[in-house]
């Protein structure tokens, strides 16, 4: 009965390769997000979806696409791996208030991403 | 736009000490704050909300913080510090229309025994 689960959990891979980083919730929220936290812990919000719309799109480079194929679903696909790749991902969802206000934030456990 | 400030990168008290935890907050309209935690390796678990009713707030595991608009602060306090406690602790604001959360940069909570 996880609320926000997400797949792999660890993830290492070489230079150049691509991978996917899979996020799936439970809780009927509207709103999809992905963070990046870096090794100094810093959280950096990339991209959020509400109801399979890309409405946040941070300055991400475009080796970086999401999709949403639902409003359960949001998935992370990467590109072109680099070295500064490295971090843990984080999904998360929550709930907005008709006015565009985002309501508590609901976080999956992490992917931890190594690029070697 | 909002803004959240956390004062103190890492905090260290002894077990059965008070915990202080400082966030000061920017925002144009009444906001929603937060405090989440972090365990290591572990994703972000919410501690607490405020959402423009009472100013004081409580949460989980014995901790609270309380809401003061004069200061633009959010603190979060802990009577008396277990070693369990030892994590991360992130302050977050929401405010105006634009889906997301801000987040601090994080305090480190160090329990020493």
């Amino acid at each position: 009965d996880t609320a926000v689960s997400q797949t792999p959990k660890y993830l290492v891979t070489q230079m150049g390769n691509d991978k996917s980083i899979k996020c799936e919730q439970n809780l009927g929220h509207d709103t999809m997000y992905w963070y990046k936290q870096d090794s100094k812990k810093f959280l950096k919000i990339m991209f959020s979806y509400n109801n399979k719309e890309l409405i946040i799109n941070e300055t991400v480079p475009n080796r970086f696409s999401p999709k949403s194929p639902d409003k359960a679903h949001l998935n992370l696909h990467i590109n072109s791996l680099e070295l500064g790749d490295s971090a843990v991902y984080f999904c998360a969802s929550s709930s907005v208030t008709s006015g565009g206000w985002a309501d508590t934030q609901y976080f999956g456990p992490g992917t931890r991403l190594t690029v070697l | 736009a909002q803004s959240v400030t956390q004062l103190g990168s890492h905090v260290s008290v002894s077990e059965g000490a008070l915990v202080l935890l400082r966030c000061n907050y920017s925002s144009s309209v009444p906001p929603y704050l937060f405090w989440y935690v972090q365990y290591p390796n572990q994703g972000l678990q919410l501690l607490l909300k405020y959402t423009s009713a009472a100013t004081l707030v409580k949460g989980i595991n014995g901790f609270e913080a309380e809401f003061k608009k004069s200061e633009t602060s959010f603190h979060l306090t802990k009577p008396s510090a277990h070693m369990s406690d030892a994590a991360e602790y992130f302050c977050a604001v929401s405010g105006g229309s634009n889906y997301k959360l801000t987040f601090g940069k994080g305090t480190l909570l160090t329990v020493n025994p």
